[in-house]
């Protein structure tokens, strides 16, 4: 059964900070990875995506992928008390392209 | 631009009663993707559609789970004879394509079993 394994948390960071999720990957054929960020009682919004080994940097956020080693990352530099959230990571991994999620990484940023 | 609309935003119906779930997708995406949510855990996949061909149902979890999208654009899912265990947050997705095109969700419509 194809997996995605995130550290559920909380984790928790002062402002100012880095915030750094991680998650790993069971299917070797997935290509493309995804971060979402969910806000309580809200939908999943997309932050970044990354389909090639190495770090992509959009803003405050950097993305990192290692496929040798089924590893994707996420850090958040100079965190913000709104950035609390669940950071949800997503493999694609079915026949169709759909999504394969982890459970989800809460992050709490302390003012 | 307007993104992926699901109606209703909440729904409580009891035991054995059939719900209608809509969901109405970005302009222009081919691939529609379903998604069952529970309290807690990340999304779950249901079924995907290609324009109005329905290309996986893989992850519907029994036979009372119903979806369609007709003409290619909007979608619904339809539950017969609601299950408690069916109360979950379903969540609709919408992309340009399959593969490596990043999903766009809905706000989604929380269910609610009595």
């Amino acid at each position: 059964q194809k997996e995605v394994e995130q550290n559920s948390g909380p984790l928790s960071v002062p402002e100012g900070a880095i915030a750094s999720l991680n998650c790993t990957y069971s299917d070797r054929g997935s290509q493309s990875f995804f971060w979402y960020r969910q806000y309580s009682g809200k939908s999943p919004e997309l932050i970044m995506s990354i389909y090639s080994n190495g770090d992509k940097e959009d803003g405050r956020f950097t993305a990192q992928l290692n496929k040798a080693s089924q590893y994707v990352s996420l850090l958040i530099r100079d965190s913000q008390p709104s950035d609390s959230a669940t950071y949800l990571c997503a493999a694609e991994g079915g026949s169709q392209g759909n999504l394969i999620f982890g459970k989800g990484t809460k992050l709490s940023v302390k003012p | 631009g307007a993104g992926v609309s699901q109606s209703p935003r909440y729904k409580v119906a009891k035991r054995g009663q059939d719900v209608a779930l809509r969901c109405d997708p970005i302009s222009g995406h081919v691939s529609l993707f379903w998604y069952q949510q529970a309290l807690g855990q990340g999304p779950e996949f249901l079924t995907y559609f290609q324009n109005e061909a329905q290309l996986d149902k893989s992850g519907l979890p029994s036979d009372r789970f119903f979806a369609e999208r007709p003409e290619g654009s909007v979608s619904t899912l339809k539950i017969q004879r609601t299950q408690q265990e069916d109360s979950a947050v379903y969540l609709c997705a919408s992309s340009l394509g399959a593969f490596g095109q990043p999903q766009h969700f809905g706000d989604g419509t929380r269910l609610s079993i009595l």
